[in-house]
């Protein structure tokens, strides 16, 4: 079993949806938890940055961490189509200024106008 | 403020030829970590260094090795090259401190003939 699944998609919606991305995970000792966005050819860019459980929100954007359950979700309100990008999960430990990301494998996202 | 930036942007070697790519972190992070990301996949963790030593290692062969340098920056190196080392190579910065973030770079995609 991998340490972080994530279902790579692809995942088309039109322009205006929710989009609701997910990942679940095995190693219990995660506690940062983090959604990066990668524009092909491009490197990962860092979207929101969790600790623990809980929500946080920024702008269209909303992390959810359910510890529980290990399981985490990136909501994406008012989609745009320059929201169109991979978007990966990564989680650590002890966070990411100290120790390696793990990752998922990426959702390929692409919203439609 | 520059970010991370790696140089070079991208690269062809013959199977069995050596490579060494480079990184600059971002402006006041003293931590970079490098990954390789295979087509479709996630970024794979190979090591970190810190304060010009290895801090922590992936699971990569020791074809690979790297050196950080006084000034923060980092060079990555991989010998006797394998057609399966062709991906993109990304350099990610951090404060080093733990709960901190990771910043990426736009990587150097190799590609080994």
């Amino acid at each position: 079993q991998k340490e972080v699944e994530q279902d790579p998609g692809p995942l088309s919606v039109p322009e205006g949806a929710i989009v609701s991305l997910n990942c679940t995970y095995s190693n219990s000792a995660f506690q940062y938890f983090m959604w990066y966005r990668q524009y092909s050819r491009k490197g990962p860019e860092l979207l929101m940055y969790t600790y623990s459980s809980g929500n946080k929100e920024d702008g269209r954007f909303t992390a959810q961490v359910d510890k529980s359950s290990k399981y985490i979700s990136l909501f994406i309100r008012d989609s745009q189509p320059s929201d169109s990008a991979t978007y990966l999960c990564a989680m650590s430990a002890r966070g990411g200024g100290s120790e390696k990301l793990v990752f998922g494998k990426g959702t390929k996202l692409t919203v439609n106008p | 403020d520059a970010g991370v930036t790696q140089s070079p942007t991208h690269l062809i070697k013959t199977r069995g030829q050596q490579v060494t790519l480079r990184c600059s972190p971002k402006s006041g992070h003293d931590t970079v970590s490098w990954y390789q990301q295979a087509l479709g996949q996630g970024p794979q963790f190979i090591f970190q260094y810190y304060e010009e030593e290895e801090r922590q290692r992936g699971n990569f062969p020791d074809r690979f090795s790297g050196h950080q340098f006084p000034n923060y920056s980092s060079e990555l190196n991989v010998n006797a090259l394998l057609l399966g080392d062709s991906a993109l190579y990304l350099c990610a910065s951090s404060d080093g401190r733990p709960s901190y973030e990771q910043y990426f770079g736009p990587g150097t995609r190799l590609t080994v003939t």
